[in-house]
């Protein structure tokens, strides 16, 4: 079952520029987490908030959440092209399994 | 640093064939998982386990079985390959969300590079 959608499905941007892409999950949540992924390799975890916080920041990341609005988006300046890559959101299902969205692909030109 | 290996990076085999997919973690994580990415249908779940010997499916439990004799290995086995499971395998882990009582959830999965499986 499908509970987080990433929004767009594809991003490409100059390097420099912000990249911003959100995420829309359907049931009530205590955490959403967002990951990365190169072409070819595993995910990566990048940051995680919680149900009670509004906004955090981690280097050029910067991570919202409206439960309000279930939605959370990812914010990254100043992008280069090593970001490059996939990028997913991912909240805990009722078990202990993570649900995750089909990602954005992100393409950050030189 | 947490690392989770996974036993190759390219594996091709032939329908019909056993094929074992091996994945290690050296973190003491309580939960392992099983995942398949495919373009367009992003990760799915395919088995988990939250114990030795302990083993839930997942959404695609089909044609996939596992094993998890000790805490750091888990593996996935399909029982006889077929070209529908040509795909990219990947594993995490996990501590259990409640790691210590009052402590905040965390499900932080932390991932394998990645098998990627092609079935002739």
């Amino acid at each position: 079952s499908q509970q987080g959608e990433e929004d767009p499905q594809a991003l490409s941007i100059q390097e420099g520029e912000n990249a911003t892409m959100n995420c829309s999950y359907k049931t009530s949540i205590n955490n959403l987490q967002w990951y990365r992924q190169n072409s070819g390799r595993g995910l990566v975890h990048l940051i995680l908030i919680r149900s009670n916080e509004r906004e955090k920041h981690s280097g050029r990341l910067r991570v919202t959440l409206d439960t309000s609005k279930k939605s959370s988006s990812l914010l990254i300046t100043a992008s280069r092209a090593a970001d490059t890559a996939s990028y997913f959101c991912a909240s805990p299902s009722r078990s202990e399994k993570l649900v995750f969205g089909k990602g954005t692909k992100l393409t950050v030109n030189p | 640093d947490v690392k989770v290996t996974q036993s190759s990076r390219y594996l091709v085999k032939r329908t019909g064939e056993k094929v074992f997919l091996e994945c290690v973690q050296d973190m003491d994580h309580e939960n392992m998982f099983w995942y398949r990415q495919d373009p367009g249908l992003g990760l799915r779940l395919i088995y988990f386990s939250y114990d030795v010997k302990m083993k839930e499916k997942g959404d695609i439990p089909e044609g996939y079985s596992v094993s998890r004799e000790k805490k750091e290995r888990f593996s996935l086995i399909l029982e006889s390959a077929s070209t529908n499971q040509t795909s990219m395998y990947l594993c995490a882990s996990s501590f259990p969300p409640y790691r210590a009582q009052g402590a905040p959830r965390t499900d932080t999965q932390y991932f394998g590079p990645g098998t990627r499986l092609t079935v002739l």
